[in-house]
């Protein structure tokens, strides 16, 4: 079985420019997170949707940040504009219930803002 | 703020010895998982063990939890240079459905 798919695996763009990344979750698992990486803050959850819908967005750092989940099979994390702040690895997981049970990751968005 | 702080946050041993890293948190949870990350990819789960639960293996791994210290440790048997990658905890929250990851620990196994 495919598990959670992520494109792109790295972007690189300049200060301004708006960047979506992409998250395709394991088919079957109602529950997604978006999680940040940075080596200062280390892993930092940005916001989870359950069945498409959001929960719990409270970790999205600015209005810069948006996230979407138009159906059961994608979501979306954009930024817009970018930041050199906003450099990290991005991170899409996915569950198949709400309580806090096994996550799978995908391998993550490289975000470059320079 | 982060809820699990590993320590050490790095660790450098050789092949066939024994790797411990320990996690401590600060509030109740209702669960603690452990997971590997290689160097470049994503994290992967490697144990879940519940509040109630004191002790799990998994093949070589070994985790206990002290919930009166608000502690836990993985240890790793045995060690190979391919176990070499980060290893998180991560704690769920009595009541709350999201996970909250440490730093997390550094181990280098050499040959």
């Amino acid at each position: 079985d495919a598990g959670v798919i992520q494109s792109p695996r790295h972007e690189v763009t300049e200060m301004g420019q708006e960047v979506t990344l992409r998250c395709k979750p394991i088919s079957g698992h109602n529950s997604l997170f978006w999680y940040r990486q940075t080596m200062m803050r280390g892993l930092e959850l940005l916001i989870y949707f359950n069945n498409n819908v959001p929960i719990d967005d409270s970790g999205m750092p600015e209005d810069r940040f948006s996230a979407k989940m138009p159906n059961a099979s994608f979501s979306t994390l954009k930024i817009q504009p970018s930041e050199p702040r906003d450099s990290a690895v991005y991170f899409c997981a996915s569950s198949s219930g709400l309580n806090t049970g096994e996550l799978f990751f995908g391998e993550g968005s490289r975000l470059t803002v320079l | 703020s982060q809820q699990g702080e590993e320590d050490p946050q790095a660790l450098s041993i050789q092949e066939g010895e024994n790797a411990t890293m320990n996690c401590s948190y600060k509030t109740s949870i209702n669960n603690l998982q452990w997971y590997r990350q290689n160097s470049g990819r994503g994290l992967v789960h490697l144990i879940l063990i519940r509040s109630n639960e004191r002790e799990k293996h998994s093949g070589r791994l070994r985790v206990t939890l002290d919930t009166s210290k608000k502690s836990s440790s993985l240890l790793i048997t045995a060690s190979r240079a391919a176990d070499t990658a980060s290893y998180f905890c991560a704690t769920g929250d009595s009541g709350y459905s999201t996970l909250t990851f440490g730093k997390g620990t550094m181990l280098l196994v050499s040959p």
